[in-house]
Protein backbone atom coordinates (compact mmCIF):
# COMPACT_ATOMS: atom_id res chain seq x y z
CA UNK A 1 0.00 0.00 0.00
CA UNK A 2 1.16 3.49 -0.84
CA UNK A 3 1.92 5.54 2.09
CA UNK A 4 0.90 8.73 -0.25
CA UNK A 5 -1.86 8.92 -2.48
CA UNK A 6 -2.81 11.66 -4.81
CA UNK A 7 -5.67 12.09 -7.62
CA UNK A 8 -3.49 12.41 -10.38
CA UNK A 9 -5.36 14.73 -12.36
CA UNK A 10 -4.99 16.34 -14.70
CA UNK A 11 -7.33 18.98 -13.04
CA UNK A 12 -8.04 21.58 -14.99
CA UNK A 13 -9.94 25.24 -13.58
CA UNK A 14 -10.95 28.59 -14.93
CA UNK A 15 -8.59 31.80 -13.97
CA UNK A 16 -9.74 32.85 -11.07
CA UNK A 17 -11.87 29.81 -9.49
CA UNK A 18 -10.52 28.05 -6.40
CA UNK A 19 -8.59 24.57 -7.17
CA UNK A 20 -8.68 22.14 -4.83
CA UNK A 21 -5.54 19.91 -4.40
CA UNK A 22 -6.37 15.88 -2.09
CA UNK A 23 -4.10 13.79 -0.18
CA UNK A 24 -4.47 11.05 1.90
CA UNK A 25 -1.72 8.82 3.60
CA UNK A 26 -1.95 5.81 5.18
CA UNK A 27 0.38 6.29 8.31
CA UNK A 28 -0.90 6.73 11.57
CA UNK A 29 2.43 7.86 12.53
CA UNK A 30 3.07 10.32 10.36
CA UNK A 31 3.64 14.01 11.39
CA UNK A 32 4.36 16.95 8.95
CA UNK A 33 2.87 17.42 5.71
CA UNK A 34 3.96 19.27 2.58
CA UNK A 35 2.83 20.80 -0.54
CA UNK A 36 5.01 21.37 -3.24
CA UNK A 37 4.65 22.99 -6.58
CA UNK A 38 7.01 21.46 -9.27
CA UNK A 39 7.09 22.95 -13.05
CA UNK A 40 8.35 20.81 -15.79
CA UNK A 41 11.39 20.29 -16.02
CA UNK A 42 12.37 21.72 -12.74
CA UNK A 43 12.78 20.74 -8.61
CA UNK A 44 9.92 20.66 -6.49
CA UNK A 45 9.43 24.14 -4.43
CA UNK A 46 7.88 24.36 -0.94
CA UNK A 47 4.73 26.01 -1.39
CA UNK A 48 3.35 24.85 2.94
CA UNK A 49 3.77 22.80 5.69
CA UNK A 50 1.42 22.06 8.27
CA UNK A 51 1.74 19.38 10.99
CA UNK A 52 -1.62 20.39 13.24
CA UNK A 53 -5.19 19.40 12.66
CA UNK A 54 -7.35 21.99 10.84
CA UNK A 55 -6.26 24.95 8.40
CA UNK A 56 -3.16 27.38 7.78
CA UNK A 57 -3.13 29.74 5.25
CA UNK A 58 -0.56 31.68 3.26
CA UNK A 59 -1.30 34.02 0.76
CA UNK A 60 -3.69 32.49 -1.80
CA UNK A 61 -2.80 29.04 -0.27
CA UNK A 62 -4.95 27.11 2.62
CA UNK A 63 -3.69 23.51 3.78
CA UNK A 64 -6.11 21.71 5.38
CA UNK A 65 -5.24 18.66 7.84
CA UNK A 66 -7.57 15.97 9.18
CA UNK A 67 -5.62 13.59 11.18
CA UNK A 68 -8.54 11.64 12.54
CA UNK A 69 -9.05 11.19 8.48
CA UNK A 70 -5.52 11.00 7.20
CA UNK A 71 -6.20 13.47 4.88
CA UNK A 72 -4.45 16.75 3.61
CA UNK A 73 -5.52 19.72 0.77
CA UNK A 74 -4.50 22.51 -1.08
CA UNK A 75 -6.86 24.91 -1.66
CA UNK A 76 -5.31 27.69 -4.21
CA UNK A 77 -7.76 31.24 -4.52
CA UNK A 78 -8.00 33.52 -6.79
CA UNK A 79 -6.01 30.51 -9.72
CA UNK A 80 -3.65 32.18 -12.21
CA UNK A 81 -2.16 30.43 -14.82
CA UNK A 82 1.26 30.94 -13.37
CA UNK A 83 -0.39 28.20 -10.68
CA UNK A 84 -0.46 25.70 -13.63
CA UNK A 85 1.89 22.86 -12.21
CA UNK A 86 2.59 19.62 -10.95
CA UNK A 87 1.53 20.17 -7.00
CA UNK A 88 3.47 17.06 -4.68
CA UNK A 89 2.04 15.94 -1.48
CA UNK A 90 4.65 14.85 1.01
CA UNK A 91 4.53 13.34 4.88
CA UNK A 92 7.15 13.06 7.56
CA UNK A 93 7.10 10.16 9.45
CA UNK A 94 7.49 10.75 13.60
CA UNK A 95 10.90 9.43 13.40
CA UNK A 96 11.30 12.57 11.54
CA UNK A 97 13.96 11.17 8.89
CA UNK A 98 12.19 9.91 5.94
CA UNK A 99 9.58 11.61 3.52
CA UNK A 100 7.27 10.06 1.44
CA UNK A 101 5.95 11.55 -1.53
CA UNK A 102 2.84 11.19 -3.86
CA UNK A 103 2.88 10.53 -7.72
CA UNK A 104 1.28 14.37 -7.40
CA UNK A 105 -1.66 16.34 -9.22
CA UNK A 106 -1.46 18.23 -12.76
CA UNK A 107 -3.32 21.45 -12.04
CA UNK A 108 -4.14 23.97 -15.22
CA UNK A 109 -5.72 26.88 -14.64
CA UNK A 110 -7.33 27.99 -18.06
CA UNK A 111 -6.73 31.86 -18.75
CA UNK B 1 17.36 29.66 -1.96
CA UNK B 2 18.58 26.47 0.22
CA UNK B 3 21.61 26.95 -1.12
CA UNK B 4 21.80 23.29 -2.58
CA UNK B 5 24.14 22.69 -6.07
CA UNK B 6 24.26 19.20 -7.83
CA UNK B 7 26.75 18.37 -10.54
CA UNK B 8 26.82 17.05 -13.08
CA UNK B 9 23.25 18.36 -14.18
CA UNK B 10 23.18 16.36 -17.00
CA UNK B 11 24.90 13.42 -17.87
CA UNK B 12 24.59 10.71 -20.50
CA UNK B 13 26.61 7.24 -20.25
CA UNK B 14 26.64 3.63 -21.32
CA UNK B 15 25.52 0.58 -19.33
CA UNK B 16 27.73 -0.62 -17.36
CA UNK B 17 29.87 2.42 -16.54
CA UNK B 18 29.96 3.88 -12.81
CA UNK B 19 28.79 6.95 -12.65
CA UNK B 20 28.73 9.48 -9.58
CA UNK B 21 26.65 12.38 -8.70
CA UNK B 22 27.52 15.35 -5.86
CA UNK B 23 25.37 17.55 -4.19
CA UNK B 24 27.09 20.00 -2.22
CA UNK B 25 25.08 22.33 0.24
CA UNK B 26 26.78 25.61 1.79
CA UNK B 27 23.98 26.09 5.00
CA UNK B 28 25.52 22.96 7.27
CA UNK B 29 22.54 21.14 7.26
CA UNK B 30 22.84 17.68 9.16
CA UNK B 31 20.35 15.90 6.92
CA UNK B 32 20.69 15.22 3.55
CA UNK B 33 18.78 12.87 0.75
CA UNK B 34 18.88 11.39 -3.10
CA UNK B 35 15.71 11.00 -4.35
CA UNK B 36 14.89 9.74 -8.05
CA UNK B 37 12.04 11.16 -10.25
CA UNK B 38 10.15 8.71 -13.02
CA UNK B 39 7.12 9.24 -14.46
CA UNK B 40 4.38 7.31 -12.56
CA UNK B 41 6.73 6.96 -9.66
CA UNK B 42 6.46 10.23 -8.42
CA UNK B 43 9.86 10.82 -5.70
CA UNK B 44 11.58 8.12 -4.55
CA UNK B 45 14.04 8.22 -1.75
CA UNK B 46 17.45 6.19 -2.52
CA UNK B 47 19.55 6.98 0.43
CA UNK B 48 20.12 9.57 3.10
CA UNK B 49 22.46 10.86 5.62
CA UNK B 50 22.38 12.14 8.58
CA UNK B 51 25.59 13.03 9.21
CA UNK B 52 29.31 12.82 8.25
CA UNK B 53 29.90 9.01 7.60
CA UNK B 54 26.28 8.34 8.83
CA UNK B 55 23.75 7.33 5.88
CA UNK B 56 20.75 4.77 5.25
CA UNK B 57 18.80 2.69 2.80
CA UNK B 58 16.15 4.41 1.26
CA UNK B 59 12.82 2.55 -0.53
CA UNK B 60 15.02 2.23 -3.96
CA UNK B 61 18.75 1.24 -3.09
CA UNK B 62 19.65 -1.18 -4.93
CA UNK B 63 22.56 -0.17 -7.07
CA UNK B 64 22.91 3.05 -5.52
CA UNK B 65 26.04 3.42 -2.98
CA UNK B 66 26.44 6.96 -1.14
CA UNK B 67 29.37 8.60 0.80
CA UNK B 68 29.44 11.38 2.96
CA UNK B 69 32.82 12.24 3.78
CA UNK B 70 31.99 15.95 4.46
CA UNK B 71 29.25 17.58 6.12
CA UNK B 72 28.84 19.70 2.88
CA UNK B 73 29.23 16.75 0.08
CA UNK B 74 26.65 14.09 -0.26
CA UNK B 75 27.98 11.82 -3.28
CA UNK B 76 25.45 9.07 -4.94
CA UNK B 77 27.10 6.53 -6.84
CA UNK B 78 26.33 4.32 -9.56
CA UNK B 79 28.95 1.22 -9.35
CA UNK B 80 27.63 -0.44 -12.51
CA UNK B 81 24.73 1.77 -14.75
CA UNK B 82 21.84 0.41 -16.22
CA UNK B 83 19.20 1.59 -18.60
CA UNK B 84 16.33 1.34 -15.30
CA UNK B 85 18.47 3.95 -13.60
CA UNK B 86 17.79 6.45 -16.16
CA UNK B 87 16.01 8.87 -14.42
CA UNK B 88 16.05 12.69 -12.82
CA UNK B 89 17.56 12.76 -9.33
CA UNK B 90 17.18 14.90 -6.83
CA UNK B 91 19.28 16.10 -3.96
CA UNK B 92 17.55 17.73 -0.82
CA UNK B 93 18.13 18.97 2.99
CA UNK B 94 16.40 19.08 5.60
CA UNK B 95 16.00 22.23 7.06
CA UNK B 96 16.23 22.52 11.09
CA UNK B 97 12.54 23.60 11.94
CA UNK B 98 9.20 23.06 13.48
CA UNK B 99 8.32 20.87 10.55
CA UNK B 100 11.69 20.04 8.80
CA UNK B 101 10.66 20.66 5.32
CA UNK B 102 13.15 19.76 2.72
CA UNK B 103 14.30 21.78 -0.13
CA UNK B 104 15.41 20.18 -3.34
CA UNK B 105 18.13 20.63 -5.80
CA UNK B 106 17.77 21.57 -9.18
CA UNK B 107 18.57 18.10 -10.55
CA UNK B 108 20.86 15.89 -12.23
CA UNK B 109 19.48 14.07 -15.75
CA UNK B 110 21.14 10.95 -15.93
CA UNK B 111 20.28 9.06 -18.76
CA UNK B 112 22.33 5.34 -19.39
CA UNK B 113 22.13 4.30 -23.42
Amino acid sequence: QKEVEQNSGPLSVPEGAIASLNCTYSDRGSQSFFWYRQYSGKSPELIMSIYSNGDKEDGRFTAQLNKASQYVSLLIRDSQPSDSATYLCAVNLFTGNQFYFGTGTSLTVIP
Amino acid sequence: DAGITQSPRHKVTETGTPVTLRCHQTENHRYMYWYRQDPGHGLRLIHYSYGVKDTDKGEVSDGYSVSRSKTEDFLLTLESATSSQTSVYFCAIKRTSEAGELFFGEGSRLTVL
